[in-house]
């Protein structure tokens, strides 16, 4: 039962210009979603998180979307850099959970052409 | 803040034998998960500690498994008796527990090869 799914494996964006990771979550019950960023042989990098009372959250190039009605969030980054290439996960916890667990989904490994 | 570091970084053994990977967390996080990540996947949820007590326990922590934190501080996470199934990157992820809502910060993991 794959709570958290990010369908697309793989994304490839020119330089420069936006790159848009979609991840969808069955779970009604999660509140609070993450993102992270993975380079090859090292641990998660958080980059942005968003709480289920708000529908956006920016820090600089990145911008995570919260559609609570679709269970959809979205990461952007725009504009994309070279330096962004690496695989993203997106990741939610539910507050009721005391665990706080972290629910990931499957990646998606991002290539920003030069 | 030096982050949350994990020794070894790569540990490859045979199959039968018992290996032992350590976390150090972030100075004053209260809380620490151990996360298993295998190839294409996410990673998941094995157990979490809140300072020295363990919580949770996942499915997936079978008795070959065992995991401490005896002072609060750093954890150590044991397999015994290794199969091949135990090939993966462990995780270590801590938190503070302050706020209602707060990130998990995870260390470089240690990748496990059992022969």
């Amino acid at each position: 039962d794959q709570q958290v799914k990010q369908n697309s494996p793989s994304l490839s964006v020119q330089e420069g210009r936006i790159s848009i990771l979609n991840c969808d979550y069955t779970n009604s019950m999660f509140d609070y979603f993450l993102w992270y960023k993975k380079y090859p042989a090292e641990g998660p990098t958080f980059l942005i998180s968003i709480s289920s009372i708000k529908d956006k959250n920016e820090d600089g190039r990145f911008t995570v979307f919260l559609n609570k009605s679709a269970k959809h969030l979205s990461l952007h980054i725009v504009p994309s850099q070279p330096g962004d290439s690496a695989v993203y996960f997106c990741a939610a916890s539910a507050l009721i959970q005391g665990a706080q667990k972290l629910v990931f989904g499957q990646g998606t490994r991002l290539t920003i052409n030069p | 803040d030096t982050g949350v570091s994990q020794n070894p970084r790569h540990k490859i053994t045979k199959r039968g034998q018992n290996v032992t990977f350590r976390c150090d967390p972030i100075s004053e996080h209260n809380r620490l998960y151990w996360y298993r990540q295998t190839l294409g996947q996410g990673p998941e949820f094995l157990t979490y500690f809140q300072n020295e007590a363990q919580l949770e326990k996942s499915r997936l922590l079978s008795d070959r498994f065992s995991a401490e934190r005896p002072k609060g501080s750093f954890s150590t996470l044991e397999i015994q008796r290794t199969e091949q199934g135990d090939s993966a990157m462990y995780l270590c992820a801590s938190r503070r527990l302050a706020g209602a809502q707060e990130t998990q910060y995870f260390g470089p993991g240690t990748r496990l090869l059992v022969l």
